[in-house]
């Protein structure tokens, strides 16, 4: 089973500021085979990029995924308020396994 | 617009059966997958099992195989998910989530959580 690590486990950053958060893959993940999702509390995880790279309907422009083989990063270049929540990495490229998360709070 | 709606919170004991639900409205409920994950309180997200409503054709992580039991009843856009025997580590959130596909394997819309509380 592939492992994915989340890093840092708790980012804490200030509006306006650029947030980047890492998912490392214990195996090359195929075809990057590889999602975001954000959680607020309370809430269901919402998608935010597929295929490594690609901006689910409706996600603003600010945030943006990279990366390949074991590496991938999700960035998002202007924090806005709303933007504080626990943000999930998965890959789906062999069996489906999530990251532990990483917490973006305000501060 | 895409819906999934999970039936409610639900508070039950030790070694009874529930089963809960997730409808579909918005799209064509029988041409995409339904997955069920698990989030236990305060920690991180789990695939459980998935189902294509179209053939009811069901696959299940192996760690929960045995444990619970997903179904499908297309005629009103309806995935369930259910336990014969419910244990204390079942106390979680459920959630059920669109699939793309077989191979693009996550979940683009999601209900919104049915909790589950087993204790004595």
């Amino acid at each position: 089973e592939i492992v994915l690590t989340q890093s840092p486990g708790t980012l804490s950053l200030s509006p306006g500021e650029r947030a980047t958060l890492s998912c490392r893959a214990s195996q090359s993940v195929s075809s990057s085979y590889l999602a975001w999702y954000q959680q607020k509390p309370g809430q269901a995880p919402r998608l935010l990029i597929y295929g490594a790279s690609s901006r689910a309907t409706g996600i603003p422009d600010r945030f943006s995924g990279s990366g390949s083989g074991t590496d991938f990063t999700l960035t998002i270049s202007r924090l806005e308020p709303e933007d504080f929540a626990v943000y999930y990495c998965q890959q789906y490229g062999s069996s489906q396994t999530f990251g532990q998360g990483t917490k973006v709070e305000i501060k | 617009e895409v819906q999934l709606v999970q039936s409610g919170a639900e508070v039950k004991k030790p070694g009874e059966s529930l089963k809960i639900s997730c409808k579909g409205s918005g799209y064509s409920f029988t041409s995409y997958w339904i997955g069920w994950v698990r989030q236990v309180p305060g920690k991180g997200l789990e695939w459980m099992g998935i189902i294509y409503p179209g053939d009811s054709d069901t696959r299940y992580r192996p760690s929960f195989q045995g444990q619970v039991t997903i179904s499908a009843d297309k005629s009103i856009s309806t995935a369930y998910l259910q336990w014969s025997s419910l244990k204390a580590s079942d106390t979680a959130m459920y959630y059920c989530a669109r699939i793309m596909s077989i191979f693009d394997y996550y979940g683009d819309s999601w209900g919104q959580g049915t909790l589950v509380t087993v204790s004595s």
